[in-house]
């Protein structure tokens, strides 16, 4: 049974300070992802990676950063949060099945994040 | 642009009515297919998937889903609602890492 776990349900943080939300799956999966969801906005990426100390951007990745140090971690940065950042964050994991692109991602119980 | 629209919102009914949700989207090249479901308090689950094949699908709890090519659809179905199929429900396409996701269905389903 694939689990995704945070590090975190529930988050409260000043602005300006700097946060770490931690992800980790046991599926030694290649791709994992961050996202936030917002009411009437649907999931939105911050970024993913396919691989240790790979990166990408996704569609929304200005104020966040993340970090893959290692294959089962995957860390979500916001160098100096904003309240423009209070949102749920979920993370996700995949493996690489064919054909490509047919993957079923797992996503863990998100993390509520409230900036004040 | 790669989008997936959703027209849906929010949708009430009572049990035992039949349901169907909409999804359009707009992506080049080949598309694989989602509906994901997040029942209250609980994590985003697949509830199905295409890719290939029968462009019918079925997924778990009697939720089907009718991938259309020539009208860009994927619409969600189930013939019959219960009380607890009352979630918020995402369509998604993907490429080769990521995934769009609509912007999610409220449904509500009245005892």
């Amino acid at each position: 049974d694939v689990k995704v776990t945070q590090s975190s349900r529930y988050l409260v943080k000043r602005t300006g300070e700097k946060v770490f939300l931690e992800c980790v799956q046991d599926m030694d999966h290649e791709n994992m992802f961050w996202y936030r969801q917002d009411p009437g906005l649907g999931l939105r990426l911050i970024y993913f990676s396919y691989d240790v100390k790979m990166k990408e951007k996704g569609d929304i990745p200005e104020g966040y950063s993340v970090s893959r140090e290692k294959k089962e971690r995957f860390s979500l940065i916001l160098e100096s949060a904003s309240t423009n950042q209070t949102s749920m964050y979920l993370c996700a994991s995949s493996g690489l099945q064919l054909p490509l692109g047919s993957y079923e991602q797992y996503f863990g119980p998100g993390t509520r994040l409230t900036v004040t | 642009a790669q989008s997936v629209s959703q027209h849906n919102h929010h949708v009430i009914l009572s049990e035992a009515a039949s349901l169907e949700l909409g999804c359009n989207y707009s992506y080049g090249g080949t598309v694989n297919l989602f509906w994901y479901v997040q029942y209250p308090g609980q994590h985003l689950q697949l509830l199905l998937k295409y890719f290939s094949g029968d462009p019918l699908v079925k997924g778990i709890k009697g939720f089907e889903a009718e991938f259309i090519k020539s009208k860009f659809s994927f619409n969600l179905r189930k013939p019959s609602v219960q009380w607890s199929d009352t979630a918020e429900y995402f369509c998604a396409v993907s490429g080769t890492y990521k995934y769009i996701f609509g912007t999610g269905t409220r449904l509500k389903v009245l005892a």
